[in-house]
């Protein structure tokens, strides 16, 4: 079975550029969060999705990061425009709708951004 | 924000068992015990997790305290693999995962 997948692994872009992160989740999984990690800080909840439903964005840094999953299976982030402090690697980790707490989530390799 | 306390940092030798400890004194009737790894140059990978009874897993066991107040992962037997960042991380429901600071564990050959 495949595991989550990423794509680009690596994006190496402009201040002000813009900029598009791709999240296939495993088939079947419901659930699908994006987190980030800026450098020497911890990781971060940006947004979680329910199918193609937002059922949390409150980690969304601001209005230049959209985040859609059309159709409830992949999901892209973009950025526009990106700004020095959006250097970081984003992960996308996905998990079944099992509720209380318990379900597994399992993480892609993420994207590591860089906007010089 | 986390809720949890785990040490920065510590240390094993190969093939020794290695007791992660982790604190979380505020812990809810609801919350569930979640431990993740992140492995150099990779995303965050489930370990194991509990509610309240110990759990045993192919990677690893969880021995929770009988007041819930605090957790320990175990590592039977520490491999260079298992070098990597350890997050103890609470969940109630199905809100999202808050990673902390975790503890870095470095393994000697």
């Amino acid at each position: 079975e495949a595991g989550v997948t990423q794509f680009p692994s690596h994006s190496v872009i402009e201040k002000g550029q813009t900029v598009t992160l791709r999240c296939d989740p495993i088939s079947g999984h419901d659930n699908l969060y994006w987190y980030r990690r800026v450098m020497g800080k911890e990781i971060k909840f940006l947004l979680h999705f329910v199918k193609e439903s937002k059922q949390d964005e409150s980690g969304m840094p601001n209005n230049r990061f959209l985040a859609e999953r059309t159709g409830g299976t992949y999901s892209t982030l973009k950025v526009q425009p990106a700004e020095l402090e959006d250097s970081g690697v984003y992960f996308c980790a996905s998990s079944p709708l099992e509720g209380g707490g318990r379900e597994k989530l399992f993480f892609g390799s993420g994207t590591q951004l860089s906007v010089l | 924000d986390a809720k949890t306390t785990q040490p920065n940092s510590m240390e094993s030798n190969e093939e020794e068992p290695v007791h992660l400890p982790c604190n979380h004194s505020t812990i809810s009737g609801t919350d569930h015990i979640h431990w993740y790894r992140q492995l150099p140059s990779q995303g965050p990978e489930y370990v194991i997790h509990g509610l309240t009874s110990n759990v045993n897993n192919r990677m690893a066991s969880l021995a929770i305290a009988e007041d819930r107040k605090s957790s320990t992962l175990i590592l039977h037997r520490a491999t260079l693999r298992d070098a990597a960042v350890y997050y103890c991380i609470l969940r109630d429901g199905s809100t999202p995962l808050v990673f902390g600071k975790g503890t870095r564990l470095s393994v000697i050959a």
